[in-house]
């Protein structure tokens, strides 16, 4: 069965650069989440996406943004990164309205800042 | 407080013990609920998902939600080192809301 596909899988980016990861949830699927995970940390709630319309906002910071495309793809755009910014994203997928059914997770983009 | 409480272990048992993981929550409005499993680097894999309260049973894992004590469990029977991994938890409260996880349970399976 077709999963949540994660882009890139490694990044690696100096300070105040900027990255971009992508999301494609799996088929049908109309909720987008992403987190973050940082080592030993459970995954925190960046924001989510229903229907291509930002749906919920967690603990983004100002320097991230993101959208939900007519595809239902999704990409994360962080910008002025810093160390801390260094973890595992993770985009998850649901059917139906956010917080509601089966929450799939993708493998996840591991971000290293240097 | 955190909306949800997970012992964070480790656990370690011997290969073939019964596991008994378990999570404590807050809010009385949670109905959906779900057990994930993630290896180190992994995206977290989902086990068991169950809806308002009840038992449910898949193969060697089993589920249990008493929503009248606010506390979930997952079972793992015959547990084999391949179970050894860190164990969420997460729960919402339905449409609106975040899912809400534990922070993970560390468990190792010793041959």
């Amino acid at each position: 069965a077709a999963g949540v596909i994660q882009s890139p899988r490694h990044l690696i980016k100096e300070k105040r650069e900027t990255a971009t990861l992508k999301c494609y949830p799996i088929p049908r699927h109309d909720t987008v989440y992403w987190y973050q995970q940082g080592p030993g940390q459970d995954p925190q709630f960046l924001i989510s996406f229903y229907e291509k319309m930002q749906s919920d906002k967690g603990s983004i910071p100002d320097r991230f943004s993101a959208q939900q495309f007519s595809d239902y793809h999704s990409e994360l755009n962080m910008s002025s990164l810093e160390l801390g910014d260094s973890a595992l994203y993770f985009c998850a997928s649901s059917l139906g309205p956010p917080g509601t059914g089966e929450l799939f997770f993708g493998e996840g983009s591991r971000l290293t800042v240097l | 407080q955190k909306e949800v409480e997970q012992d964070p272990g480790p656990l370690s048992v011997p290969e073939g013990a019964i596991v008994s993981l378990n999570c404590t929550y807050s809010n009385s409005a949670f109905q959906y609920f779900m057990w994930y499993r993630q290896y180190s680097r992994k995206g977290p894999e989902l086990l068991m998902y169950t809806y308002s309260s009840g038992n449910k049973e898949d193969g060697r894992f089993t589920a249990q939600v008493d929503k009248s004590s606010k506390y979930i469990s997952l079972f793992i029977r015959d547990s084999q080192p391949s179970d050894s991994a860190t164990y969420l938890c997460a729960m919402s409260g339905g449409t609106g809301n975040q899912f809400y996880f534990g922070t993970g349970t560390s468990l190792t399976v010793i041959p």
